[in-house]
């Protein structure tokens, strides 16, 4: 079975600084993907950025990128420019073949004014 | 606007009693999936289903049941055999096939039991 960790339960940021949010997971498939999901007060679930294992690039979006290791098995998120609006939960998850969906159990990010 | 919809935000219901959970969406996707969220235990998959008349349990079916008669729907049942169904649940939807891969989910369900 494939599993994620977040070992960061909590972090926080100064608005305008960079924070990196910490993921790996364990699996022995060779195509996969991963994304991060944002989770804020609301409770809505957003997706924040995706990443298809077989491609090397590094996914980008906006102010959001990914530093994907997978030899390592690593996905950090790392959040650019920090907003107060980013203060949410963000959730890793793993994707398999079969479309099943494997999720961390979080790190609750709180933006510092 | 294509989307999941899950009804209603918050549910009561007394100890004993069974509930359903409704989730639709329109946005044609074959699968769909039921989390429930607790503090500090991120998302557990309950039950998913990839395609009509076809569900497969998760990591803590005992105590749900589920349905796929159309497309369109999935809705969750917590029954009383469930011992701790206090929780928060979450919808999801995903499509084989597609470009992308990556699962919307409804706005949620919390459900209090008492």
């Amino acid at each position: 079975a494939q599993t994620v960790t977040q070992s960061q339960p909590e972090m926080s940021v100064q608005e305008a600084e960079t924070v990196t949010l910490s993921c790996t997971y364990d699996t022995s498939e060779s195509n996969y993907y991963l994304f991060w999901y944002k989770q804020p007060p609301s409770r809505q679930m957003i997706l924040v950025i995706r990443q298809e294992a077989y491609k090397q690039q590094n996914a980008t979006e906006n102010r959001f990128s990914v530093n994907f290791q997978k030899a390592a098995k690593s996905f950090s998120l790392k959040i650019s420019d920090s907003q107060l609006g980013d203060t949410a939960m963000y959730f890793c998850a793993f994707m398999n073949t079969g479309n099943q969906f494997y999720f961390g159990t979080g790190t609750s990010l709180t933006v510092i004014p | 606007d294509g989307g999941i919809t899950q009804s209603p935000k918050y549910l009561f219901r007394k100890e004993g009693q069974n509930v359903t959970l409704s989730c639709e969406q329109n946005l044609n996707h074959d699968a769909m999936y039921w989390y429930r969220q607790d503090p500090g235990q991120g998302l557990r998959l309950i039950y998913y289903s990839q395609i009509v008349n076809d569900f497969q349990k998760g990591d803590i079916a005992e105590g749900y049941s589920v349905s796929r008669e159309k497309k369109e729907s999935f809705p969750l049942t917590v029954t009383s055999a469930q011992k701790n169904p206090t929780a928060f649940y979450l919808c999801a939807s995903s499509m084989y096939g597609a470009r992308t891969y990556e699962q919307y989910f409804g706005p949620g369900t919390r459900l209090t039991v008492t």
